[in-house]
């Protein structure tokens, strides 16, 4: 399967705990997006990111939230301190170098926190 | 900045049978891209069709095509022949062309159900 990999699908926290969600995008895509879906509602776009490099961030609450995607390895979307307001289903799409508008999406990765 | 309205949270059509999703949106752009995402129960999010502002013609991908009118910011999906499978949440999307890459905005979605 050369499409976008998340894991974990899902994740379950307590309060105070950290969430790492981890996003290997398609094969030769060096452009990484992440959304959060919150129950009933629309994805919101988060953060997009080249390797190595924050291009946009303005989706991404500024306190507990971070992202990464480094020279080698998947894409990490990492969030501190969780609390119950973070549960959502979190995904994350890919796009090539030639903007053509289309990105390919992951199945998401589901986060409860308790 | 950019909205998306999907006025209709739920519908429902009968296999067989055409249905039509509505989506308006608001911008001052006049570059971008309009898409409709399918999210099935499996929750991947899958493109049905994209279509460019610039372009006067309607996308159409086999039973699927859009009605884009872009004066009135509307556009809206139309189902031919719809399938059982063809039930999912179905989310229009904007993006402004030349901006910041995959920053789409989504519409809440409208959950369709295809009936036998």
């Amino acid at each position: 399967n050369a499409g976008v990999m998340q894991n974990p699908r899902h994740l379950v926290r307590r309060r105070g705990q950290e969430a790492r969600l981890r996003c290997s995008p398609v094969k030769g895509h060096s452009h990484v997006y992440w959304y959060r879906q919150l129950p009933e509602e629309g994805l919101k776009f988060m953060v997009y990111l080249q390797k190595e490099n924050i291009i946009d961030e303005s989706g991404m609450p500024k306190e507990r939230f971070s992202a990464e995607f480094p020279k080698e390895g998947p894409s990490i979307l990492r969030i501190q301190q969780v609390v119950r307001g973070d549960s959502a289903a979190y995904f994350c799409a890919s796009g090539g170098t030639v903007n053509t508008g289309e990105l390919f999406f992951g199945e998401g990765s589901r986060l409860t926190v308790l | 900045a950019q909205t998306v309205t999907q006025s209709q949270p739920e519908m429902s059509v009968q296999e067989a049978e055409t249905v039509t999703l509505s989506c308006t949106y608001d911008t001052s752009e006049n570059n971008y891209y309009l898409f409709w995402y399918k999210q099935p129960p499996s929750r991947q999010m899958i493109l049905v069709i994209r279509q460019e502002a610039y372009k006067q013609q309607n996308a159409t991908e086999n039973r699927f095509s859009v009605n884009f009118q872009k004066a009135a910011k509307s556009f809206s999906l139309k189902i031919s022949d719809s399938q059982l499978g063809d039930t999912a949440m179905y989310f229009c999307a904007f993006m402004k062309h030349g901006g910041s890459q995959g920053n789409l905005i989504f519409g809440k979605g409208t959950k369709l159900s295809v009936k036998p």
